[in-house]
């Protein structure tokens, strides 16, 4: 099985400022990857796939990069609606396996 | 539009069994997987298994194996999740989640509400 690290485990920054996530695998996996975010009370929300082509839904403040084993969520300019926590998930191997999250919270 | 409506929370007795729907339309049912993940209180997601909405051959977790199985009914283009021997390690909110694309797992842009199933004595 594929273990995803995340780091860090929070995050504390200010609106306005970047945030940069990072997700390791325990095993090269191109760029089958994909960034989930998720507030309270709601389902994860798909928000990078292959690494790095954000969702639709998503404003271009969000970027992905990486591929094999390391990588990074950035998000350039946080807003106030982005405190969440952000989920790695890699699907280039089964099972499918989701790092343990990163929380971003507002400083 | 993608909707995955999934059925309402349940209350299990250790040992019990459960059984989660997810009543999905919008969408050719037949051409897209669907993923469940749970999340237990508190804790981050946990990827439970994948189904072939189109042939029924599934992927699960190794730590599941032998307690999942997960079936369609392409009639009313509904998925189920079935989780045997529960305990209170099972208790959990559960995910139904869509494959992005046909034949494409490359991440779920839709998914259910979640159900809340409790395993309490």
């Amino acid at each position: 099985e594929i273990v995803l690290t995340q780091s860090p485990a929070t995050l504390s920054v200010s609106s306005g400022e970047r945030a940069a996530l990072s997700c390791r695998t325990s095993q090269p996996i191109n760029s089958n990857l994909a960034w989930y975010q998720q507030k309270p009370g709601q389902a994860p929300r798909l928000l990078i796939y292959g690494a790095s082509t954000r969702a639709t839904d998503f404003p271009p403040r969000f970027s992905g990069s990486g591929s094999e084993t390391e990588f990074t969520l950035i998000i350039s300019r946080v807003d106030s609606e982005d405190f969440a926590v952000y989920y790695c998930q890699q699907y280039h191997d089964w099972p499918f396996t989701f790092g343990q999250g990163t929380k971003l919270e507002i400083k | 539009q993608v909707q995955l409506v999934q059925s309402g929370a349940e209350v299990k007795k250790p040992g019990a069994s459960v059984r989660v729907s997810c009543k999905t339309s919008g969408y050719t049912f037949t051409r897209y997987g669907i993923n469940w993940v749970r999340q237990a209180p508190g804790q981050g997601l946990e990827w439970m298994g994948w189904i072939s909405t189109g042939n029924g051959n599934t992927n699960y977790a190794q730590r599941l194996q032998g307690r999942v199985t997960m079936t369609t009914d392409t009639s009313t283009a509904t998925a189920y999740m079935e989780l045997r021997g529960l305990t209170s390690d099972d208790t959990a909110v559960y995910y139904c989640a869509r494959d992005r694309g046909f034949e494409d797992n490359s991440g779920f842009p839709f998914w259910g509400q979640g159900s809340l199933v409790t395993v309490s004595s």
